[in-house]
């Protein structure tokens, strides 16, 4: 089965400044996705950012990226310029390739970023 | 706008009574759902995958009989708890995989259900 660790329960960044939430994955797949999500205090779960792991490349979406390794199986969101409407309970998530049920995700058990301005 | 709607968005019932969880895509069909469970200042744990036309898979672990899954159409499934006893109190969330542009479906949440037994 596979999991995921977000090994920091909480994190906080000054307003503007950037800030790095850690995830790490296992798997035996060769074929998966990967994703954060937010849900702020309505906990609405938004879509962050994804990334596939087939492709090299980081990801990338305005503000956000990610640092994907795959070997290490590490998943990393930045979040640059942060603002006080990126405050929410961040989740990292796995999915594996294929539809169907494989559509469900495992999510990690979250990091709670505070915004201070 | 939202493209999965989940209703009710909270519910207050008595200890042993039924109460039922309506997930619908809006533009879209899904012959997939998911139910999650999040208890507070915890992560979603997947409880079922819903299926249209056929029976639910659950998790390990999941009463099948305490949490009844039914996706009878393309666009709507349900989630029934069955004589709620205080331990069922919870946040649950849906999800539906919608099909993009480029042919990656992404999961869409509804906006959850606070259910409080009392």
């Amino acid at each position: 089965a596979q999991t995921v660790t977000q090994s920091q329960p909480e994190m906080s960044v000054q307003e503007a400044e950037t800030v790095t939430l850690s995830c790490t994955y296992d798997t035996s797949e060769s074929d998966y996705y990967l994703f954060w999500y937010k849900q702020p205090p309505s906990r609405q779960m938004i879509l962050v950012i994804r990334q596939e792991a087939y492709k090299q490349q980081n990801a990338t979406e305005n503000r956000f990226s990610v640092n994907f390794q795959k070997a290490a199986k590490s998943f990393s969101l930045k979040i640059s310029d942060s603002q006080l409407g990126d405050a929410a309970m961040y989740f990292c998530a796995y999915r594996s390739g294929g539809g169907g049920s494989n559509y469900k995700l495992t999510f990690g058990k979250g990091t709670l970023l505070t915004v201070n301005p | 706008g939202a493209v999965v709607s989940q209703h009710p968005s909270r519910v207050i019932c008595k200890s042993g009574t039924s109460v039922k969880i309506e997930c619908r895509s809006l533009d879209f069909q899904a012959t997939t759902m998911f139910w999650y469970r999040q208890f507070p200042k915890k992560s979603l744990m997947l409880m079922a995958t819903s299926n249209e036309g056929s029976k639910a898979t659950y998790e390990q672990g999941v009463e099948k009989d305490k949490f009844l899954i039914n996706h009878a159409s393309l666009t709507l499934s349900t989630l029934t708890v069955t004589s709620a006893h205080p331990e069922d109190s919870s946040f649950y969330i849906c999800s539906a995989p919608r099909r993009t542009g480029t042919g990656f479906h992404i999961q869409y949440f509804g906006a959850g259900t606070r259910l409080s037994v009392l």
